[in-house]
Order: C-alpha cells, then sequence, then structure tokens
C-alpha cells in the first residue's frame, strides 16, 4: 500500500542555516505529495504540495520537488529562521488509496 | 470565516466514560475526517465523510464512531474509553476527497485514565 517515510527528528539549526528534511513515499499510479506543518499547540497548516513528476512547489522561502524516479520530495529552505520551528509532515494522496498519508513527523529546532 | 473549530481543547475520561468531540466547519466543504496524532505514528485516519448522511471508516476506527447529519457538523464519539485512546484529536475539513488542501482544527487533547 502507500506510505511516506520521513527523517528522524529532532533536527536542530542554527538561524540561517540551510536545511533539508527527506521524504520518500511508495505508491503506486501518480499520487500527489504535500508537506504540511504544525507549529506549537496548533493544527497542521498545508506548506506546499505537487500534484506531478517534476513539480517544484513553494512556500514562504521553502520548496520541494516531485521526483518520480527517485520517489523523493524533501523539504529544503535557504536560510532558516527562529519561527520556523515547528513540526514538518510530508504526505501522500492517490495512488492505490483515495486517502490522504502523513509521515510521521519532523521536528525542527532552529535556535537563535 | 472560523474555519474548524473543534471542543473541548482538552479532556480528561475515565476508562469505559463516553464521550463526544465536537467538530464544525463553516467553509462549506464537503470533506471532513478526523485523526489522531501519536508519538511517533504521524496522524492516522479514524473516520471520514464525503458529505451530508454519508460516512466511512479510516485506517483505526475501531472504539470510534461518527455521524454526518449536516455539511458543517462531523462529531466524534468514543463509545467506551479505554486508555489507548490517550491521543490528540485532529478534525480536518477540503472541498473534496481529492488532493484539494485540507484545514486542520486545532486538535483537542484526551488524557484516558
Amino acid at each position: 500500500g502507500n506510505s511516506v517515510t520521513q527523517m528522524e527528528g529532532p533536527v536542530t539549526l542554527s538561524e540561517e542555516a540551510f536545511l533539508t528534511i527527506n521524504c520518500t513515499y511508495t505508491a503506486t499510479g501518480y499520487p500527489s505529495l504535500f508537506w504540511y506543518v504544525q507549529y506549537p499547540g496548533e493544527g497542521l497548516q498545508l506548506l506546499l504540495k505537487a500534484t506531478k513528476a517534476d513539480d517544484k512547489g513553494s512556500n514562504k522561502g521553502f520548496e520541494a520537488t516531485y521526483r518520480k524516479e527517485t520517489t523523493s520530495f524533501h523539504l529544503e529552505k535557504g536560510s532558516v529562521q527562529v519561527s520556523d520551528s515547528a513540526v514538518y509532515f510530508c504526505a501522500l494522496y492517490g495512488g492505490a488509496t483515495n486517502k490522504l498519508i502523513f509521515g510521521t513527523g519532523t521536528l525542527l529546532a532552529v535556535q537563535p | 470565516n472560523a474555519g474548524v473549530t473543534q471542543t473541548p481543547k482538552f479532556q480528561v475520561l475515565k476508562t469505559g466514560q463516553s464521550m463526544t468531540l465536537q467538530c464544525a466547519q463553516d467553509m462549506n466543504h464537503e470533506y471532513m475526517s478526523w485523526y489522531r496524532q501519536d508519538p511517533g505514528m504521524g496522524l492516522r485516519l479514524i473516520h471520514y465523510s464525503v458529505g451530508a448522511g454519508i460516512t466511512d471508516q479510516g485506517e483505526v476506527p475501531n472504539g470510534y464512531n461518527v455521524s454526518r447529519s449536516t455539511t458543517e457538523d462531523f462529531p466524534l464519539r468514543l463509545l467506551s474509553a479505554a486508555p489507548s485512546q490517550t491521543s490528540v484529536y485532529f478534525c480536518a475539513s477540503s472541498y473534496t476527497q481529492g488532493a484539494s488542501e485540507q484545514y486542520f482544527g486545532p486538535g483537542t487533547r484526551l488524557t484516558v485514565t
């Protein structure tokens, strides 16, 4: 069945450092891919998405490219801020199921 | 718009008690769903609904019931609470079941003792 694998956290970075959070997926067909962000004490919010191979989703300085050949959707940001501290979830919709499947989440802590 | 609202924010139950977690949205979304969030396990789908009068089971439905009598409301009922149901519960809604953005409520933190 469909599944999403994210890198283990927590990830601790200094302000202005480069961020990569790895996400790989397993799915049949052509799923849509998402990154959601959860700030402390809040629900999840959509950060970005890509619906087909080679699409790049971007928002708030974050980017992720849908790579079908490596079944990956890694999240990147060139210069993180303290306000980016949150839990980031990679998610998949489509393929063999009609449900949104989430990864386990990666905690990012950015220190000043 | 209030978006997706959930009540209560916190709840403590004793084993065997029942309760209802409330969820409402004011965006006229057809699709609504309930997830539970547990450490190291991400979010797991409990039940979902594609419209008023229609519900279906997700990944972990046992011990929970839902109904969808209106477009706006999608309550989650715990029939007989167990410690394994200690979790954070999120309600979400979206225009359709497809790849559209899901909007999440702020969550309900439930502890079962």
